[in-house]
């Protein structure tokens, strides 16, 4: 059974870099099958795709968060990672992380992690 | 990069059939077959229940269905039970501008 679980800071300050993990478990993310992504949710609202990556490396993100945004991959520890810089707080959101069995062009997140809430306050 | 448009609530009594429309564009939902849907019960992660516009996930019962025509796609719930009262969300695939993917603002459904 394939879980993911994401870790990282709960608070961050205004103008830092929110920083998250996901660990894979029952799975691979080396595996050419899938990608592997980042979604947020802010308080009562609906939710935001933030970006993908895939084993090779590859990534695609969300045009609205290009510019702050990185995703990688650390493949000894079965983990991928989220970089958010400049944050504000528009960007107090559940994170979480999801696996997507699609295409690069067919959504398709069949796994995802319990989410983190990340609050972006002094 | 504009969220899809869904309303904003739905409901329907036990039994009854309720459907959900979630409206984009020629560049995504109306462009291409990569729509699914999410359903979100309170302080839970979303749940996969269609992909692909039309295809149920294995576990997923056969009451929900989904279904496009143009630029809407459409998720409906036949034999309304008191446990698929949630949140919705559909997702799809943006090919023509930015080459991502776009979530729907949300519906809730209630049970009468």
């Amino acid at each position: 059974q394939v879980q993911l679980q994401e870790s990282g800071p709960g608070l961050v300050k205004p103008s830092e870099t929110l920083s998250l993990t996901c660990t894979v478990s029952g799975g691979s993310v080396s595996s050419g099958s899938y990608y592997w992504s980042w979604i947020r949710q802010p308080p009562g609202k609906g939710l935001e795709w933030i970006g993908y990556l895939y084993y090779s490396g590859s990534t695609n993100y969300n045009p609205s968060l290009k510019s702050r945004v990185t995703i990688s991959v650390d493949t000894s520890k079965n983990q991928f990672s989220l970089k958010l810089s400049s944050v504000t707080a528009a960007d107090t959101a559940v994170y979480y992380c999801a696996r997507d069995r699609g295409s690069s062009s067919s959504p398709l997140f069949d796994y995802w992690g319990q989410g983190t809430l990340v609050t972006v306050s002094s | 990069q504009s969220a899809l448009t869904q309303p904003r609530s739905v409901s329907g009594s036990p039994g009854q059939s309720v459907t959900i429309s979630c409206t984009g564009s020629s560049s995504d939902v109306g462009g291409y077959n990569y729509v699914s849907w999410y359903q979100q019960h309170p302080g839970k992660a979303p749940k996969l229940m269609i992909y692909d516009v039309n295809k149920r996930p294995s576990g997923v019962p056969d009451r929900f269905s989904g279904s496009k025509s143009g630029n809407t796609a459409s998720l409906t719930i036949s034999g309304l039970q008191a446990e698929d009262e949630a949140d919705y969300y559909c997702c799809s695939y943006e090919g023509s501008y930015t080459f991502d993917y776009v979530f729907g603002t949300g519906t809730k459904v209630t049970v009468l």
